[in-house]
């Protein structure tokens, strides 16, 4: 059973630059989410969908897209690199979304590690 | 947005002694999490927690949701070399546009020294 997988785990970007996080899992799960890790800062909200077709923004989307065309990947879009996204990304998936009382717990990919110059 | 402060910021302790660690938010939270994350990997579920008031143990951790809603504190007890990691707290405010967003701590660096 795979899990979460992330790909790629290190990217080098230069700025201006696009390129897609991928994020797929295996276990049937409706909600994903995107976020960043920086020093310090803890783990910030990108994106989040709740099923297939459906996604919203967390505390920071500015800069990335995202898409939920099926319930098994949530690709990250960086559409034009800055160096204020140098970070490390993490997805993740839970059966149903957080909710009052009944939390499903989060399985979190691995990370990628994106640098951009 | 909501914010959550987590201390102490980083601990450097001696294997055996005991270990706290707390969270504050400004906002009231339905849910409270406490996760342990590996140097490479990402954060794994230790505790979750959905009632203020609530006690809840997991091996040698013990995590409490405070009465105010607003609160969350983690003890680790009889600490190994293997609990050296950063643990974070996150909660999820209750309903309405906040569904499905989770609001995460700066985390606490743990160190232990054998």
């Amino acid at each position: 059973n795979a899990g979460v997988t992330q790909t790629p785990k290190f990217q080098v970007l230069k700025t201006g630059q696009s390129m897609t996080l991928q994020c797929a899992q295996d276990m049937n799960h409706e909600y994903m989410s995107w976020y960043r890790q920086d020093p310090g800062m803890g783990l910030r909200l990108i994106h989040y969908s709740v099923g297939a077709g459906i996604t919203d923004q967390g505390e920071v989307p500015n800069g990335y897209n995202v898409s939920r065309s099926t319930t098994e990947d949530f690709p990250l879009r960086l559409l034009s690199a800055a160096p204020s996204q140098t970070s490390v990304y993490f997805c993740a998936s839970s059966y149903s979304p957080p909710s009052r009382g009944s939390f499903q717990p989060q399985h979190f990919g691995d990370g990628t590690r994106l640098s951009i110059l | 947005g909501q914010q959550l402060n987590q201390s102490p910021q980083s601990m450097f302790i001696q294997e055996g002694e005991d270990v706290s660690m707390n969270c504050t938010s400004s906002s009231i939270f339905n849910t409270w999490l406490w996760y342990k994350q590996d140097p490479g990997e990402g954060p794994v579920l230790l505790i979750a927690l959905y009632k203020a008031g609530e006690l809840t143990s997991n091996g040698r951790l013990t995590a409490q949701f405070g009465i105010t809603r607003k609160d969350s504190f983690l003890n680790i007890s009889a600490s190994i070399p293997s609990d050296v990691g950063i643990y974070f707290c996150a909660g999820q405010v209750a309903g309405g546009t906040s569904y499905g967003k989770l609001t995460f701590g700066q985390g606490t660096i743990l160190t232990v020294h054998p």
